[in-house]
């Protein structure tokens, strides 16, 4: 089977740094990625990472070990508007499919 | 850009109906996902398909049926209601992609289905 966890909720001020961490166990792993979700809207993509180590797109960064079935998403210079789900997802365990973690609610405090 | 469009944003039925949930892409992609939404389980797939009439059950498919006639649609189908079936479905669509490459799912905004 396929799980995923990551914590849910964390809570930082803005202008500061945030880490969600994912570990999963999937079969078959391809690569994880990295979604955001507003309050009543479609999750959206973030980012993907096949192969291990850091990648950066503007603010928010991913990381992943796959020794360790670990990922984490960071997000620099918090904004109000990051405050929002988080969710990890794992490609594998047959073809295309992806499966998603339970999600990091991020709330982001003046 | 990808659009996904769900048919309902909000729907109620009654236990015992058979339910019909629609999915359009815009976007030619040949992957095709139902996922429900619930408050601390994340998001959980019900049924995918990679390609017309083909399907692949996900982790819960238990209550649920799909159907893929034509490549840009794809209908999810509740044969008989439940109220624990309550829940927000959402409808995502992605290019198919080998080994390590990745194609973003696009998601539609969502069917918040009530079952009574």
């Amino acid at each position: 089977g396929q799980s995923l966890e990551q914590p849910s909720e964390v809570t930082a001020v803005e202008g500061a740094i945030v880490q969600i961490n994912c570990t999963y166990q999937t079969s078959g792993f391809y690569g994880l990625s990295w979604y955001q979700q507003h309050d009543g809207g479609a999750p959206t993509f973030l980012s993907y990472n096949a192969l291990d180590g850091l990648e950066e797109t503007g603010r928010f960064s991913s990381f992943l070990s796959r020794s360790d079935s670990y990922g984490y998403l960071l997000l620099q210079e918090l904004q109000m508007k990051d405050s929002a789900s988080y969710f990890c997802a794992a490609k594998g365990g047959g073809g295309n499919k992806l499966t998603f973690g339970t999600g990091t609610q991020l709330k982001v405090e003046l | 850009d990808v659009k996904v469009t769900q048919s309902s944003r909000y729907l109620v039925k009654r236990t015992g109906e058979k339910v019909f949930l629609e999915c359009v892409q815009d976007m030619d992609h040949e992957n095709m996902f139902w996922y429900r939404q619930d408050p601390g389980l994340g998001l959980r797939l019900i049924y995918f398909s990679y390609d017309v009439k083909m399907k692949e059950k996900g982790d819960i498919p238990e209550g649920y049926s799909v159907s893929r006639e034509k490549k840009e649609r794809f209908s999810l189908i509740l044969e008989s209601a439940s109220t624990n079936q309550t829940s927000m479905y959402l409808c995502a669509s992605s290019s198919i992609t080998l080994g390590l490459d990745n194609s973003p799912l696009h998601f539609g905004n969502g069917t918040r289905l009530t079952v009574t």
